[in-house]
């Protein structure tokens, strides 16, 4: 079945060591993003990119870095400068040279606890 | 100022019964797409219903229904015949601008209404 595969799901990590989250998906999509969300709140972007080796800063990429290598993986890295790393982190991808709706299509998420 | 906005934190709906979750956004755009999400506890999340700016037609999805007004900038979705696992957090989203240029069709999210269904 086609989808997105993020891990790992739970990773706790020590303050000041830098993180990277796998995000693969095999939908062949061209448009890749990562989410944030914190306790009952809504997600907020922190890259996406729209096609390989290219990618934007969202809202909140400070402390955040991806890269785009492959069309189906995304990884995500969180560093050190991240002054608050502890979320819950989405992947999702979409169809970019869709029309209509393209509706976004996410993984499966990873909780990232940084004691 | 926030571009969508959903004022209902949480909400209590008896099992069979309707719901409406409000979602108000706020763009410049002549061109964008709003869309509902639902995350249940596990975490995914799962689309349920979209509607473009340009849609004659209020969306629906089986028992999801949205109701657009968009002079009133509002994008309401009805849950009916309300079920045990319809219980998550709702999130209303925004898509500005046209898909396919080159700004991507990345969302802005509300903060999200919960919804717990009573049997």
């Amino acid at each position: 079945d086609g989808g997105i595969t993020q891990s790992p799901k739970y990773l706790f990590r020590k303050e000041g060591q830098n993180v990277t989250l796998s995000c693969e998906q095999n939908l062949n999509h061209d448009a890749m993003y990562w989410y944030r969300q914190d306790p009952g709140q809504g997600l907020r972007l922190i890259y996406y990119s729209q096609i390989v080796n290219d990618f934007q800063k969202g809202d909140i990429a400070e402390g955040y870095s991806v890269s785009r290598e492959k069309k189906e993986s995304f990884p995500l890295t969180v560093t050190s400068a991240q002054k608050n790393p502890t979320a819950f982190y989405l992947c999702a991808s979409s169809p970019h040279r869709g029309t209509g709706a393209n509706v976004l299509t996410f993984g499966a998420g990873s909780r990232l606890t940084v004691l | 100022a926030q571009k969508i906005t959903q004022t209902q934190p949480g909400m209590f709906v008896q099992e069979k019964e309707a719901v409406t979750l409000d979602c108000t956004y706020d763009t410049s755009d002549p061109s964008y797409g709003l869309f509902w999400y639902k995350q249940p506890s596990s975490g995914e999340m799962i689309f349920l219903i979209y509607q473009g700016s340009y849609d004659q037609q209020n969306a629906t999805e089986g028992r999801y229904s949205l109701n657009f007004q968009k002079a009133r900038k509002s994008a309401n979705l009805v849950i009916s015949a309300s079920q045990l696992g319809d219980s998550a957090m709702y999130f209303c989203a925004m898509r500005e601008g046209e898909v396919i240029k080159a700004a991507g069709n990345k969302l802005t999210f509300g903060g999200g209404t919960r919804v717990l269904v009573k049997p």
